[in-house]
């Protein structure tokens, strides 16, 4: 089983405040990254990174920022959320050429 | 068009009935097949890893692969109500970390 964790699991938030969603990993494994995912919709890749000190954006337009300062942790921040955040985000992470990916529970986000 | 087509359901079965799940692909680069499995309001997680063409086999479960349609398949026998979810595809090139997705098929097995 992988061990990815995910905090907070549940946050309601009102509008224009900063948050953080935290994701770590004890797998050690390199590649680590961010999807937006809305009930019953396809994942969207908004961040990864390759390792430390490797952040890159994905394919959606985000207004969040990440940052890599250590290989087990990757967290994502919203600077002022917004109701248009309301979503899942579901963090990431894989070894070697990245095939296979094992994900955390989730942090599903309401922005009122 | 996308590069990963996925049926997004729902797929309604009967209990014990054998599930064939489906995705097309256009990248003919793509080498490495994933199926994951989400549970509601849960993160996936990995089913079948298969790389490049041919069957692979695992317990209820067996996925597929045929590159030469661009067409990869998961069937569940046997199928069970605690079955019900959401099924993924994922592929990639093996030149890339990022897999690409299908949107997912939700299933349903009704007791």
């Amino acid at each position: 089983e992988a061990d990815i964790y995910q905090t907070p699991r549940y946050l309601v938030i009102g509008t224009g405040k900063k948050i953080t969603l935290e994701c770590s990993q004890t797998m050690g494994h390199d590649k680590m990254y961010w999807y937006q995912q809305d009930p019953g919709m396809e994942l969207h890749l908004i961040h990864y990174s390759y390792g430390v000190n490797s952040t890159e954006k994905g394919d959606l337009s985000s207004e969040s920022t990440v940052s890599r300062i250590r290989t087990e942790h990757f967290p994502l921040t919203l600077e002022s959320a917004r109701p248009s955040h309301t979503s899942q985000y579901l963090c990431a992470s894989s070894e070697g050429a990245g095939e296979t990916q094992y994900f955390g529970p989730g942090t599903r986000l309401l922005v009122l | 068009q996308k590069e990963v087509e996925q049926d997004p359901g729902p797929l309604s079965v009967p209990e014990g009935a054998i599930v064939s799940l489906n995705c097309t692909y256009s990248n003919s680069a793509f080498q490495y097949f994933m199926w994951y499995r989400q549970y509601s309001r849960k993160g996936p997680e990995l089913l079948m890893y298969t790389y490049s063409s041919g069957n692979k086999e695992d317990g209820r479960f067996t996925a597929q692969v045929d590159k030469s349609s661009k067409y990869i398949s998961l069937f569940i026998r046997d199928s069970q109500p605690s079955d019900s979810a959401t099924y993924l595809c994922a592929m990639n090139s093996g030149g890339s970390y990022i897999p690409t997705f299908g949107r997912g098929t939700s299933l349903i097995v009704h007791p």
